[in-house]
């Protein structure tokens, strides 16, 4: 089956531009999740989705990021203004289960969009 | 709050074992993971082992969790240089979060000849 697809793959930008990151999941996966992985660091989660609606946007700075999954399949993230720390990559997963806790969580992951901010 | 905590370099030569250990904070995890992320690509789930477990094995691959000292370890058995790369930890948070994984920093393998 095919994977998580992302893009763009790089992308470099002033500060304060704008900048939006595509993501489609795997066919069939109701929960999206978008992660930032600063360089030498963890994915840290920013915003989770299950189907269209949010299930938990907590670490999301809200004042410049935002992210919509209008029908439940594609999704965007979208940085406005970006700043010189949101230099990361960004990853996008997805997975089959259900969006509760404690059931196993497999999720698969796009290979990620590399955003550096000058 | 939930914390993962990972020694951030191992160094093997191949054909060697390799250990990487990781430490995390909420003992109500159900399952805890190993994720392998390859230059430039994203995270590829590797094994998984249940709380009940204290001990799963996958071909090369052998996880042991011990739940008292919240103590998690993947061995990599005939290492091979195919296996460089970054190996990641993660949890689920504690009671009452959604189906969530928060991951350590990760383990920078190095198989050297």
């Amino acid at each position: 089956e095919a994977g998580v697809a992302q893009s763009p793959r790089y992308k470099i930008i002033e500060k304060r531009q704008s900048v939006a990151f595509w993501c489609n999941p795997i066919s069939g996966h109701a929960t999206l999740y978008w992660y930032q992985q600063i360089l030498g660091q963890g994915p840290k989660l920013l915003i989770q989705f299950q189907n269209n609606g949010v299930v938990d946007d907590s670490q999301l700075p809200k004042d410049r990021f935002s992210a919509e999954r209008l029908k439940g399949v594609d999704s965007t993230l979208k940085i406005q203004p970006a700043k010189l720390e949101d230099s990361a990559v960004y990853l996008c997963a997805s997975s089959f289960n259900s969006p509760l806790a404690g059931g196993r969580n497999e999720q698969f992951f796009g290979p990620g969009t590399r955003l550096t901010v000058l | 709050g939930e914390d993962v905590e990972q020694s951030l370099f191992l160094s093997v030569r191949e054909g060697d074992s390799s250990v990487i250990n990781c430490t995390y904070t909420d003992s109500s995890s159900t399952y805890l993971y190993w994720y392998k992320q390859e230059p430039g690509a994203g995270l590829q789930l590797l094994t998984y082992i249940f709380s009940n477990m204290d001990m799963k094995q996958d071909q090369r691959l052998t996880v042991l969790l011990n739940k008292k000292d919240k103590h998690l370890s993947l061995r990599i058995a005939d290492t091979q240089t195919g296996d460089s790369a970054i190996y990641f930890c993660a949890e689920p948070p504690g009671e009452g979060g959604y189906n969530k994984l928060i991951f350590g920093a990760g383990t920078r393998l190095a198989v050297h000849p």
